[in-house]
């Protein structure tokens, strides 16, 4: 198994639809993050979990709802998004929040498009 | 001034050159950096963390430089496979900002 896994690779969705993104993680880290990337920006923080507590919301619109039922898996869940919101949207996890300890290890990543 | 700022390339240069790239930051107290690599339509990976001491690891070399607050990334002996974006992370306040990254192309 891989560090990090990421379902789906590809979502197409209407502006109307709801769908969710899973995040599974097995290096028994106790960090896990929501990236955005988008073309020609850089990586955009969205979400940080610690031991399961939200400690960071980058001030992300409220379309985007985080999940996080315990230390291995994280979800985002989409809602009325806005095709400005297509992006590859990365999932990461490191063995703690901060300093050194935040080497992040990502998964390969759900590449949105927003019709 | 941007965060954390990358030249975006492409540097393109030929197998076996010496390569180097550089990555500002704004933040005098940042005490963490690294290097990921990037290949297209992929995630990024971490390369190697930056400690003040310098770090090598095979023909990659990272360096940071305090004073002029900046951090390095020399690739010696350059391979086709190191064709890649490669991103600089720094800590900001206990939160890793990325840069946007340097297109490196290596041609036969």
């Amino acid at each position: 198994e891989t560090g990090v896994t990421q379902t789906p690779r590809h979502l197409v969705m209407g502006m109307t639809n709801k769908k969710s993104l899973k995040c599974e993680q097995h290096l028994g880290h106790n960090a896990m993050y929501w990236y955005k990337q988008s073309a020609k920006k850089p990586l955009e923080l969205m979400f940080v979990y610690s031991l399961e507590e939200r400690v960071e919301n980058n001030s992300v619109p409220s379309r985007f709802s985080p999940e996080c039922p315990n230390s291995s898996h994280l979800f985002l869940h989409l809602h009325t998004l806005q095709p400005e919101d297509s992006a590859l949207y990365l999932c990461a996890s490191s063995q703690d929040r901060g300093g050194a300890s935040e080497k992040l290890f990502f998964g390969s990543g759900t590449q949105l498009s927003v019709l | 001034r941007k965060e954390v700022e990358q030249d975006p390339g492409p540097f393109n240069v030929p197998e076996g050159a010496t390569v180097a790239f550089n990555c500002t930051y704004s933040n005098s107290a940042s005490q963490s950096f690294f290097w990921y690599r990037q290949d297209c339509r992929k995630e990024p990976k971490l390369l190697m963390s930056v400690y003040s001491s310098g770090n090598e690891d095979g023909r990659f070399t990272a360096q940071l430089n305090r004073a002029s607050q900046y951090i390095s990334l020399l690739i010696r002996d350059s391979k086709l496979s190191d064709s890649a974006t490669y991103l600089c992370a720094v800590d900001n306040t206990d939160k890793l900002i990325f840069g946007t990254g340097t297109r490196l192309q290596v041609f036969p």
